[in-house]
């Protein structure tokens, strides 16, 4: 069973509209939590860091949710620059260990 | 500017020729890694450093040494390449806390893709 799991998509929405991504975790031991974005051929980039409290970046809202071992991203008044591929990454302190999801396509259309 | 730079961005090769990928960064991070990322696997991690002259083995080793003789510089070398290692690579850093483990999310580098052929 992979670490991280996300659904591929694509998700296609068009400008303006709300979309979340959630993103399932096995280890119930992880202790930190991030998104990063990634566009095509390209690096991925620290989207947000995802707290225990909930957090909020402008349009874009991360949650956690320990007891069912998932965290979720929100993206809210989507933009065309928002397509890309959304990563969700989780960490093992005690074992040194960065998990990547495989990602989470958005297209976001006119 | 604070950043990670990878050399070569692209590189075509023969199986067997030896390779090195440098990557150096300017951040003073103790943490830096490397990763692989093909298509439906995501990133997988490769090797990683906690500090000069400490590195370890990550998910996927077999194929790939590193070092780490200088804080900035973690090259990624390849002894005899063959073709299932034609992927995009990525180092990245982070800065740490005093165990020396990854603290914040990290920075990555824009990339190499390697095609052994």
């Amino acid at each position: 069973r992979k670490e991280v799991e996300q659904d591929p998509g694509p998700f296609n929405v068009p400008e303006g509209a709300t979309v979340a991504f959630n993103c399932t975790y096995s280890n119930s031991a992880s202790q930190s939590f991030f998104w990063y974005r990634q566009d095509c051929r390209k690096e991925p980039k620290l989207l947000m860091s995802v707290y225990s409290s909930g957090n909020e970046d402008g349009r874009f809202t991360a949650q956690l949710n320990r007891a069912s071992q998932y965290i979720s991203l929100l993206i809210r008044d989507s933009k065309l620059s928002d397509s890309a591929t959304y990563l969700c990454v989780v960490t093992l302190y005690n074992f040194n260990k960065f998990y990547f999801g495989s990602g989470t396509k958005l297209n976001v259309k006119p | 500017e604070a950043q990670v730079t990878q050399n070569p961005r692209y590189l075509i090769t023969v199986t067997g020729k030896k390779l090195t990928v440098t990557c150096s960064q300017n951040m003073n991070h103790e943490y830096m890694s490397w990763y692989r990322q093909d298509p439906g696997l995501g990133l997988r991690q490769i090797y990683y450093s906690m500090n000069v002259e400490v590195t370890d083995k990550g998910d996927v080793p077999e194929g790939y040494k590193v070092s780490r003789k200088e804080k900035r510089n973690f090259p990624l070398i390849l002894e005899s390449p063959s073709p299932n290692q034609t992927s995009l690579y990525f180092c990245a850093s982070s800065q740490s806390t005093r165990q020396g483990l990854p603290l914040y999310g990290y920075t990555f580098g824009s990339g190499t893709r390697l095609t052994v052929v």
